[in-house]
């Protein structure tokens, strides 16, 4: 069945570091691509999406690109912030009905001033 | 605009009770779905409800049940809970159609944590 494969944390950054979290994704038909953002206390936010193949969603400086070739689509950012220190979940739609969300199971990301 | 509520923010029940916990969706938002998200895990699928009608159900066994009503609000009842139902209960709405594919976008609740003992 349809799965998201995340790379495990935790990570711990400096301000400024690039930041990448690897995420693969193993599924039947054409999902769509998501990376959500929880901060801490919060819910869920949607940080960006890719619907097909060689999109990219982009957010906040935050970046991917849906690669079916590789079945990738890994988050980066170029320079990271404290603000950034959140946990991060990769996902996907897809499934039987194509309805059904498949998550990662989160990168805790700590960035030190 | 207001954003997706649940109730209530805590629950504690013991091994064989029943749990109700409720969903409030976004304004204009015809669709719900609710995960399970065990202490450092992923949110785990349990279903999804469309205008009513379930549209979509992950691995879970059947004492999961849900239910949407005509204002779009819905309920996720547990039955004979188990130690392993202790989790946090997420819902989320969308704007979405039942043939949408990922167009429409999960606005997710703050959850409701559920401890079993």
């Amino acid at each position: 069945g349809d799965s998201v494969t995340q790379m495990e944390g935790p990570v711990t950054l400096s301000e400024e570091a690039f930041l990448t979290i690897n995420c693969t994704y193993t599924a039947t038909g054409y999902p769509s691509l998501f990376w959500y953002v929880q901060y801490p206390g919060e819910g869920l936010q949607l940080l960006l999406k890719a619907t097909k193949a060689d999109d990219k969603g982009s957010n906040k400086g935050f970046e991917a690109t849906y690669r079916k070739e590789t079945t990738s689509f890994h988050l980066e950012k170029g320079s990271v912030q404290v603000s950034d220190s959140a946990v991060y979940f990769c996902a996907l739609r897809g499934g039987p009905t194509g309805n059904q969300f498949y998550f990662g199971t989160g990168t805790s990301l700590t960035v030190i001033p | 605009e207001t954003g997706v509520t649940q109730s209530p923010t805590h629950l504690i029940k013991t091994r064989g009770q029943q749990v109700t916990l409720r969903c409030s969706s976004q304004s204009g938002h015809n669709t719900v779905s609710w995960y399970q998200q065990a202490l450092g895990q992923g949110p785990q699928f349990i279903f999804q409800y469309y205008r009513e009608e379930e549209n979509g159900r992950g691995n879970f066994p059947p004492r999961f049940s849900g239910l949407q009503f005509p204002n779009y609000s819905s309920e996720l009842n547990v039955n004979a809970l188990e130690l392993d139902d202790s989790a946090l209960y997420l819902c989320a709405s969308s704007p979405g159609t039942s043939g949408s594919r990922g167009r429409h976008i999960q606005f997710f609740g703050p959850g409701t944590r559920l401890t079993v003992l």
